[in-house]
């Protein structure tokens, strides 16, 4: 059964970048046709999604994002990352990283995801 | 705000029936399918409902999904305390990005 796992610092200055890792365990990152991705959530929102990769390295960022965003996968170690950069507090919330399997545009869904971690941004 | 609307919360007694609702337009679920995740406090979300009204492996038949134009519903009948959670819906949408609800809170009384 497949796991995801977040990793990276809990505080970020603002103006820097946010650098997370997200590690798969229990099957290979490259086996199947999924896409890995990010998904995050402010304290007491909802869910907006940061962007995805495939194991090719082929990424899609969500557009109001997409300046900022940096996703890159190592598939050596099983994991992919996320480099958000210019942070300020608005980008303070948990970040997920998930599986999406997309059977065809407009079909898909996430599953699993990670437990979570959360970033504030701070001086 | 979120591209899709939700009611903020329902609530129901135990053993009950409730129904949360997920509304959108013909650029997302209109012309897509829905997925449905449940929150339980403190945790990630976890898929709940796939392609409309298909369930994973281990969700009980208690949740169901369905769609009708712009619109989809999450059911759960039989309703447990374990059940309060904030349950979101997602689709694909025009924009070429998945976009959520923003998050039913159900309490079940």
């Amino acid at each position: 059964q497949v796991q995801l796992q977040e990793s990276g610092p809990g505080l970020v200055k603002p103006s820097q970048t946010l650098s997370l890792t997200c590690t798969v365990s229990g099957g290979s990152i490259s086996s199947g046709s999924y896409y890995w991705s990010w998904i995050r959530q402010p304290a007491g929102k909802g869910l907006e999604w940061i962007g995805r990769i495939y194991t090719s390295g082929s990424t899609n960022y969500n557009p109001s994002l997409k300046s900022r965003v940096t996703i890159s996968v190592d598939t050596s170690k099983n994991q992919f990352s996320l480099k958000l950069s210019s942070v300020t507090a608005a980008d303070t919330a948990v970040y997920y990283c998930a599986r999406w399997l997309q059977l065809e545009v407009g079909r898909d869904w996430f599953d699993p995801w990670g437990q979570g971690t959360l970033v504030t941004v701070s001086s | 705000q979120s591209v899709l609307t939700q009611p903020p919360s329902v609530s129901a007694a135990p053993g009950q029936k409730v129904t949360i609702s997920c509304s959108g337009s013909s650029s997302n679920i209109g012309n897509n399918y829905v997925s449905w995740y449940q929150q339980l406090p403190g945790t990630a979300p976890k898929l709940l409902i796939y392609d409309n009204n298909k369930r994973p492996s281990g969700i009980p038949d208690r949740f169901s999904g369905s769609k009708s134009g712009t619109s989809a519903t999450l059911g759960i009948t039989g309703l447990q305390t374990g059940d309060e959670a904030d349950y979101y819906c997602g689709t694909w949408d025009s924009s070429l990005s998945p976009v959520f609800g923003g998050g039913t809170k159900l309490t079940v009384l």
